[in-house]
């Protein structure tokens, strides 16, 4: 069975501090990591692709991939309060043909 | 570009009635998912579609749960007869066919069975 995990929080943060989300993944040949950022109430919203180990910055978002330890973090720097809403770790593995293995979340609260 | 559309956005039905829910993809995407969404279960997907054709249907939870996709830009799911239980979100999301195509989601629709 193929798992994707994460810590369902919250995760409490403070307006302007780093905010690091964390996912463990359970199938080794995984290639495609994504980060979706879901507000209460609404559908979930891409926000990072990753690929291939290393760091993956997109302004204040950094996706960090180690596929030796099948893990897979985002970063959130200058944390704000509109960064409110949970957080979702998505793999893709080879031949999967599409399908996206989701953990359930991660929920991040930012406080002013 | 129209991202995926889906409808209804809400659904308030009684037990036993039949729900369909449906959804148009983004066009020139040839997968299509289905999710449901709880807060007890998270995210499942129930079913997914490549080039209109089934792939994986090992999600849908009975044979109340049925889905087509009868060409590239429209499918339905089908739930009869519902039950309360299914209240949930409903999510349809489209890709590309391909590792490193990430999915869109649709807004979803949020069913509730009476």
């Amino acid at each position: 069975q193929k798992e994707v995990e994460q810590n369902s929080g919250p995760l409490s943060v403070p307006e302007g501090a780093i905010a690091s989300l964390n996912c463990t993944y359970s199938d080794r040949v995984s290639q495609s990591f994504f980060w979706y950022r879901q507000y209460s109430g609404k559908s979930p919203e891409l926000i990072m692709s990753i690929y291939s180990n290393g760091d993956k910055e997109d302004g204040r978002f950094t996706a960090q991939l180690n596929k030796a330890s099948q893990y897979v973090s985002l970063l959130i720097r200058d944390s704000q309060p509109s960064d409110s809403a949970t957080y979702l770790c998505a793999v893709k593995g080879i031949g999967s043909q599409g399908n996206l293995i989701f953990g359930k979340g991660t929920k991040l609260s930012v406080k002013p | 570009d129209a991202g995926v559309i889906q409808s209804p956005r809400h659904e308030v039905t009684e037990m036993g009635q039949e729900v369909t829910l449906r959804c148009k993809p983004i066009s020139g995407h040839n997968s299509l998912f289905w999710y449901r969404q709880t807060m007890m279960r998270g995210l499942e997907l129930l079913i997914y579609f490549n080039n209109n054709v089934p792939i994986d249907d090992s999600g849908m939870p009975e044979d109340r749960f049925s889905a087509k996709m009868p060409n590239a830009s429209f499918s339905t799911l089908k739930i009869q007869p519902s039950e309360p239980r299914d209240s949930a979100v409903y999510f349809c999301a489209s890709s590309f066919w391909d590792s490193n195509q990430p999915q869109h989601f649709g807004d979803g629709t949020r069913l509730s069975i009476l």
